[in-house]
Protein backbone atom coordinates (compact mmCIF):
# COMPACT_ATOMS: atom_id res chain seq x y z
CA UNK A 1 0.00 0.00 0.00
CA UNK A 2 1.26 3.07 -1.55
CA UNK A 3 1.54 5.43 1.65
CA UNK A 4 2.82 8.66 -0.18
CA UNK A 5 1.22 8.81 -3.85
CA UNK A 6 2.02 11.05 -7.01
CA UNK A 7 -1.14 10.86 -9.09
CA UNK A 8 0.32 12.52 -12.13
CA UNK A 9 3.59 10.55 -13.74
CA UNK A 10 4.51 13.46 -15.64
CA UNK A 11 3.27 17.55 -16.20
CA UNK A 12 3.74 19.81 -19.37
CA UNK A 13 4.24 23.57 -18.32
CA UNK A 14 5.19 26.13 -20.90
CA UNK A 15 8.19 28.58 -19.55
CA UNK A 16 7.18 31.65 -17.36
CA UNK A 17 3.68 29.38 -16.15
CA UNK A 18 3.10 28.27 -13.04
CA UNK A 19 3.60 24.31 -12.03
CA UNK A 20 2.01 22.30 -9.47
CA UNK A 21 3.35 19.34 -8.45
CA UNK A 22 0.86 17.10 -6.42
CA UNK A 23 1.47 14.64 -3.72
CA UNK A 24 -1.18 12.62 -1.37
CA UNK A 25 -0.33 10.81 1.73
CA UNK A 26 -2.08 8.17 3.59
CA UNK A 27 -0.25 8.27 6.73
CA UNK A 28 -1.57 10.91 9.51
CA UNK A 29 1.46 10.04 11.59
CA UNK A 30 3.87 12.15 8.98
CA UNK A 31 4.66 15.15 10.10
CA UNK A 32 7.31 16.49 7.94
CA UNK A 33 7.26 16.84 4.00
CA UNK A 34 9.87 17.01 1.63
CA UNK A 35 10.30 17.72 -2.19
CA UNK A 36 13.29 16.15 -3.88
CA UNK A 37 14.69 16.91 -7.54
CA UNK A 38 16.08 14.64 -9.59
CA UNK A 39 17.66 14.52 -12.91
CA UNK A 40 18.59 11.83 -15.14
CA UNK A 41 21.31 9.78 -13.96
CA UNK A 42 22.08 11.93 -11.32
CA UNK A 43 20.88 11.45 -7.46
CA UNK A 44 18.17 13.45 -6.12
CA UNK A 45 18.70 16.80 -4.44
CA UNK A 46 16.88 18.46 -1.92
CA UNK A 47 14.47 20.80 -3.30
CA UNK A 48 11.89 22.43 0.15
CA UNK A 49 10.42 21.07 3.29
CA UNK A 50 7.38 21.53 4.91
CA UNK A 51 7.12 20.85 8.68
CA UNK A 52 3.44 19.68 9.32
CA UNK A 53 2.88 22.89 12.10
CA UNK A 54 3.08 24.70 9.21
CA UNK A 55 0.60 25.05 6.14
CA UNK A 56 3.15 27.04 3.80
CA UNK A 57 6.77 27.05 2.66
CA UNK A 58 8.08 29.58 0.47
CA UNK A 59 12.00 29.55 -0.97
CA UNK A 60 12.47 31.77 -4.28
CA UNK A 61 10.41 30.36 -6.72
CA UNK A 62 9.49 27.33 -4.70
CA UNK A 63 6.91 27.17 -2.50
CA UNK A 64 5.46 24.25 -0.64
CA UNK A 65 1.54 23.99 0.55
CA UNK A 66 0.48 21.54 2.90
CA UNK A 67 -3.49 20.29 3.83
CA UNK A 68 -3.26 18.51 6.60
CA UNK A 69 -7.15 17.78 6.77
CA UNK A 70 -6.95 16.34 3.20
CA UNK A 71 -3.69 15.25 3.49
CA UNK A 72 -2.28 16.84 0.42
CA UNK A 73 0.06 18.52 -0.67
CA UNK A 74 1.52 20.31 -3.51
CA UNK A 75 4.79 22.44 -5.11
CA UNK A 76 4.24 25.70 -7.03
CA UNK A 77 7.10 26.74 -9.14
CA UNK A 78 6.72 30.37 -10.35
CA UNK A 79 8.14 31.19 -13.14
CA UNK A 80 8.72 28.23 -14.63
CA UNK A 81 12.10 27.49 -16.33
CA UNK A 82 13.44 24.90 -18.96
CA UNK A 83 16.20 23.80 -16.18
CA UNK A 84 13.35 22.61 -13.90
CA UNK A 85 12.41 20.12 -15.87
CA UNK A 86 13.39 17.28 -13.93
CA UNK A 87 11.53 14.02 -12.03
CA UNK A 88 10.19 15.83 -8.54
CA UNK A 89 9.73 13.35 -6.12
CA UNK A 90 7.53 13.88 -2.65
CA UNK A 91 8.75 12.59 0.49
CA UNK A 92 7.08 12.12 3.84
CA UNK A 93 8.74 11.55 7.47
CA UNK A 94 7.14 10.92 11.03
CA UNK A 95 9.25 10.60 14.29
CA UNK A 96 9.09 6.90 14.68
CA UNK A 97 10.25 5.67 11.14
CA UNK A 98 14.00 6.57 11.97
CA UNK A 99 15.23 8.33 9.04
CA UNK A 100 12.90 6.50 6.74
CA UNK A 101 11.45 8.30 4.34
CA UNK A 102 8.75 7.73 2.28
CA UNK A 103 9.08 8.64 -1.24
CA UNK A 104 6.02 9.16 -3.85
CA UNK A 105 6.80 7.79 -7.53
CA UNK A 106 7.84 10.82 -8.94
CA UNK A 107 6.14 13.42 -11.45
CA UNK A 108 7.94 14.07 -14.74
CA UNK A 109 7.94 18.24 -15.18
CA UNK A 110 8.83 19.36 -18.51
CA UNK A 111 9.18 22.98 -18.92
CA UNK A 112 9.08 24.01 -22.41
CA UNK A 113 10.47 27.18 -23.46
CA UNK B 1 32.10 20.61 2.50
CA UNK B 2 30.65 17.44 1.82
CA UNK B 3 30.79 14.68 -1.23
CA UNK B 4 29.31 11.20 -1.28
CA UNK B 5 30.43 8.59 -4.22
CA UNK B 6 29.39 5.51 -5.85
CA UNK B 7 31.21 3.08 -8.00
CA UNK B 8 30.53 1.78 -10.62
CA UNK B 9 28.08 4.02 -12.56
CA UNK B 10 26.53 1.67 -15.02
CA UNK B 11 26.79 -2.32 -14.37
CA UNK B 12 25.49 -4.93 -16.31
CA UNK B 13 25.49 -8.34 -14.41
CA UNK B 14 23.97 -11.63 -15.46
CA UNK B 15 21.72 -13.46 -13.21
CA UNK B 16 22.92 -15.26 -10.57
CA UNK B 17 26.16 -13.45 -10.03
CA UNK B 18 27.41 -11.62 -6.95
CA UNK B 19 26.85 -8.18 -6.49
CA UNK B 20 29.20 -5.31 -5.24
CA UNK B 21 28.30 -1.57 -5.09
CA UNK B 22 30.51 0.79 -2.93
CA UNK B 23 29.52 4.07 -1.76
CA UNK B 24 31.91 6.23 0.40
CA UNK B 25 31.30 9.73 2.04
CA UNK B 26 33.70 12.60 2.71
CA UNK B 27 34.01 15.58 4.55
CA UNK B 28 31.89 14.24 7.33
CA UNK B 29 32.23 12.22 10.76
CA UNK B 30 29.30 9.40 11.63
CA UNK B 31 26.89 10.27 8.95
CA UNK B 32 23.73 7.92 8.58
CA UNK B 33 23.92 5.90 5.17
CA UNK B 34 21.19 4.89 3.18
CA UNK B 35 20.65 2.32 -0.18
CA UNK B 36 17.75 2.96 -1.97
CA UNK B 37 16.65 1.42 -5.38
CA UNK B 38 14.30 3.09 -7.61
CA UNK B 39 13.05 0.50 -10.19
CA UNK B 40 11.27 1.20 -13.51
CA UNK B 41 8.17 3.07 -12.82
CA UNK B 42 8.14 2.94 -9.12
CA UNK B 43 9.37 5.55 -6.20
CA UNK B 44 12.45 5.09 -4.35
CA UNK B 45 12.78 2.59 -1.91
CA UNK B 46 14.60 2.64 0.87
CA UNK B 47 16.66 -0.84 1.29
CA UNK B 48 18.91 -0.19 3.85
CA UNK B 49 19.89 2.48 6.64
CA UNK B 50 22.83 2.24 8.95
CA UNK B 51 23.77 4.91 11.87
CA UNK B 52 27.05 3.56 12.38
CA UNK B 53 29.99 1.07 12.02
CA UNK B 54 28.41 -2.74 11.68
CA UNK B 55 24.53 -1.20 12.19
CA UNK B 56 22.64 -2.46 9.80
CA UNK B 57 18.72 -2.18 9.93
CA UNK B 58 16.85 -4.00 6.72
CA UNK B 59 13.75 -2.15 5.36
CA UNK B 60 12.93 -4.72 2.84
CA UNK B 61 13.24 -8.54 2.95
CA UNK B 62 15.10 -9.11 -0.35
CA UNK B 63 18.26 -11.00 -1.75
CA UNK B 64 20.36 -7.90 -0.84
CA UNK B 65 22.61 -7.22 2.05
CA UNK B 66 24.49 -4.24 3.58
CA UNK B 67 27.83 -3.74 5.37
CA UNK B 68 29.31 -0.53 6.80
CA UNK B 69 33.28 -1.71 7.39
CA UNK B 70 34.55 1.40 8.25
CA UNK B 71 32.77 4.55 9.50
CA UNK B 72 32.26 5.98 5.53
CA UNK B 73 31.91 3.49 3.84
CA UNK B 74 28.47 2.00 2.79
CA UNK B 75 28.40 -1.07 0.49
CA UNK B 76 25.59 -2.78 -0.73
CA UNK B 77 25.85 -7.09 -1.87
CA UNK B 78 24.05 -10.18 -3.61
CA UNK B 79 25.54 -13.47 -3.53
CA UNK B 80 22.97 -14.07 -6.45
CA UNK B 81 20.95 -11.58 -8.20
CA UNK B 82 18.12 -11.89 -9.90
CA UNK B 83 16.06 -9.96 -12.89
CA UNK B 84 14.14 -8.21 -10.44
CA UNK B 85 17.70 -6.73 -8.89
CA UNK B 86 17.50 -4.37 -12.22
CA UNK B 87 17.59 -0.88 -11.25
CA UNK B 88 18.81 2.66 -9.94
CA UNK B 89 20.78 2.18 -6.69
CA UNK B 90 21.73 5.33 -4.72
CA UNK B 91 23.45 5.66 -1.50
CA UNK B 92 22.52 8.92 0.94
CA UNK B 93 23.63 10.37 3.80
CA UNK B 94 22.54 12.92 6.04
CA UNK B 95 23.70 14.09 9.76
CA UNK B 96 20.95 13.22 11.75
CA UNK B 97 17.84 10.54 11.17
CA UNK B 98 15.16 13.19 12.10
CA UNK B 99 13.11 14.06 9.09
CA UNK B 100 14.14 17.81 8.99
CA UNK B 101 17.79 16.55 8.20
CA UNK B 102 18.41 16.43 4.37
CA UNK B 103 19.75 13.27 2.79
CA UNK B 104 22.51 13.71 0.66
CA UNK B 105 22.26 11.33 -2.85
CA UNK B 106 25.25 9.96 -4.58
CA UNK B 107 25.27 9.98 -8.79
CA UNK B 108 23.89 6.62 -8.38
CA UNK B 109 24.42 3.09 -10.15
CA UNK B 110 22.62 1.59 -12.97
CA UNK B 111 22.48 -1.71 -12.81
CA UNK B 112 21.18 -3.98 -15.50
CA UNK B 113 20.59 -7.78 -14.91
CA UNK B 114 19.98 -10.13 -17.68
Amino acid sequence: DQQVKQNSPSLSVQEGRISILNCDYTNSMFDYFLWYKKYPAEGPTFLISISSIKDKNEDGRFTVFLNKSAKHLSLHIVPSQPGDSAVYFCAAYYGGSQGNLIFGKGTKLSVKP
Amino acid sequence: SQTIHQWPATLVQPVGSPLSLECTVEGTSNPNLYWYRQAAGRGLQLLFYSVGIGQISSEVPQNLSASRPQDRQFILSSKKLLLSDSGFYLCAWSAGLAGSDTQYFGPGTRLTVL
